[in-house]
């Protein structure tokens, strides 16, 4: 399985609500990531997990709470977000240490803040 | 902090057409990989390059590393309409920082039939 999965795939919130964003593997990959990508831009690397640990943290404001509960599995939890947020937000994985240790990307979620 | 930069932003061609894409950068690079992501999709790896002066092929996708290891390229023969969209290098950033990428802008290939 090679196959990064993520939860949901549109998701509309107000400036008020509370809302969370879900990540899967089963590749056995101990680095996670977080990226946000706006339109015809590259992704801009958010949060890396190493080994569920958060290694990198790229400045990003409060608002936004990764999570790792386990090597397979990570969120990423929104809260009182502003319009400027709305993007796509992508989930990836990748080997630790090992090369290739290229990233697989899910599908992302479409976030719009209203 | 490293930067890569990747031209052209933007590439009109013709079916059957050839495409080029560049990526430079100022320092060395330990390796560069390329993505690619089709219009409403996300990236998908496609080839990561390690040595100086690689050169790898994938069907009609050649791609190369400097031997300086600080520019590389992706050229595509034919081009075909499923060759469509934007294309990223990415280079490690190096450090203490293992897993951080650092994108080019990206091209993005336009195939008309």
């Amino acid at each position: 399985d090679t196959e990064v999965t993520q939860t949901p795939k549109h998701l509309v919130m107000g400036m008020t609500n509370k809302k969370s964003l879900k990540c899967e593997q089963h590749m056995g990959h101990r680095a996670m990531y977080w990226y946000k990508q706006k339109a015809k831009k590259p992704p801009e690397l958010m949060f890396v997990y190493s080994y569920e640990k958060l290694s990198i943290n790229e400045s990003v404001p409060s608002r936004f709470s990764p999570e790792c509960p386990n090597s397979s599995l990570l969120n990423l939890h929104l809260h009182a977000l502003q319009p400027e947020d709305s993007a796509l937000y992508l989930c990836a994985s990748s080997q630790v240490g090992v090369l290739p240790d290229e990233q697989y990307f899910g599908p992302g979620t479409r976030l719009t803040v209203t | 902090g490293q930067q890569v930069m990747q031209i052209p932003q933007y590439q009109h061609v013709q079916e059957g057409e050839d495409f080029t894409t560049y990526c430079n950068s100022s320092t060395t690079l330990s390796n560069i990989q390329w993505y690619k992501q089709r219009p409403g999709g996300h990236p998908v790896f496609l080839i990561q390059l390690v040595k100086s002066g690689e050169v790898k092929k994938q069907k009609r996708l050649t791609f190369q590393f400097g031997e300086a290891k600080k520019n590389s390229s992706l050229h595509i023969t034919a081009t075909q309409t499923t060759d469509v969209g934007t294309y990223f290098c990415a280079a490690p950033a190096g450090g203490t920082s293992y897993g951080k990428l650092t994108f080019g802008q990206g091209t993005i290939l336009t195939v008309h039939p």
